[in-house]
């Protein structure tokens, strides 16, 4: 009965490589998002999604693509790897007219 | 903009002893604040939250947080550490007007002492 769930947990990959990341939440919640984690451990938000519509786009590399196909789900993908790119990414849903956000276990993702 | 700044990357407490964490917050419009704990290898977990109304609030695990608006603070605190209270903590501020996007501060890591 996980609430938002990632895929994969760990991912390991070679530089210039592509990869996804899959999220999943299964509380209703109309809101995604996206956090990064770095390596000191300062979270900050790249995406969010609203009912399939994007409302949130920090200042990411256009080398990131998010993809909501539908409201329960919010894809991550990621073009030509860099080693900079190694981090924790954080999916996370709420209720827009509710403020908590529920945030799933991450995925390590480290590019070597 | 919002911001959030929390004082001390690092606390050290016995177990028993009470446990204080100082969060800072700027916001043009009224805030809301949250309190989340991260545990190792995990993902975070919401402790407590204020958006509105009594400006002391009350979270899992025997955590509180009162919100002071003169002093832009949203300070953590438990009475009394248990070892399982070892973890990093992370102040957030939500900005409602951008998509509820969530502005943490820098976290701090709690050292729990026997």
């Amino acid at each position: 009965d996980t609430a938002v769930s990632q895929t994969p947990k760990y991912l390991v990959t070679q530089m210039g490589n592509d990869k996804s990341i899959k999220c999943e939440q299964n509380l209703g919640h109309d809101t995604m998002y996206w956090y990064k984690q770095d390596s000191k451990k300062f979270l900050k938000i790249m995406f969010s999604y609203n009912n399939k519509e994007l409302i949130i786009n920090e200042t990411v590399p256009n080398r990131f693509s998010p993809k909501s196909p539908d409201k329960a789900h919010l894809n991550l993908h990621i073009n030509s790897l860099e080693l900079g790119d190694s981090a924790v990414y954080f999916c996370a849903s709420s209720q827009r007219a509710n403020t908590e956000a529920f945030f799933g276990q991450g995925t390590r993702l480290t590019v070597v | 903009a919002q911001s959030v700044t929390q004082l001390g990357s690092h606390v050290s407490v016995s177990e028993g002893a009470l446990v204080l964490l100082r969060c800072n917050y700027s916001s043009s419009v009224p805030p809301y604040l949250f309190w989340y704990v991260q545990y190792p290898n995990q993902g975070l977990q919401l402790l407590l939250k204020y958006t509105t109304g009594a400006t002391l609030v009350k979270g899992i695990n025997g955590f509180e947080a009162e919100f002071k608006k003169s002093e832009t603070s949203f300070h953590l605190t438990k009475p009394s550490a248990h070892m399982s209270d070892a973890a990093e903590y992370f102040c957030a501020v939500s900005d409602t007007a951008a998509g509820n996007k969530l502005t943490f501060g820098g976290g701090t890591r709690v050292l729990v002492k026997p």
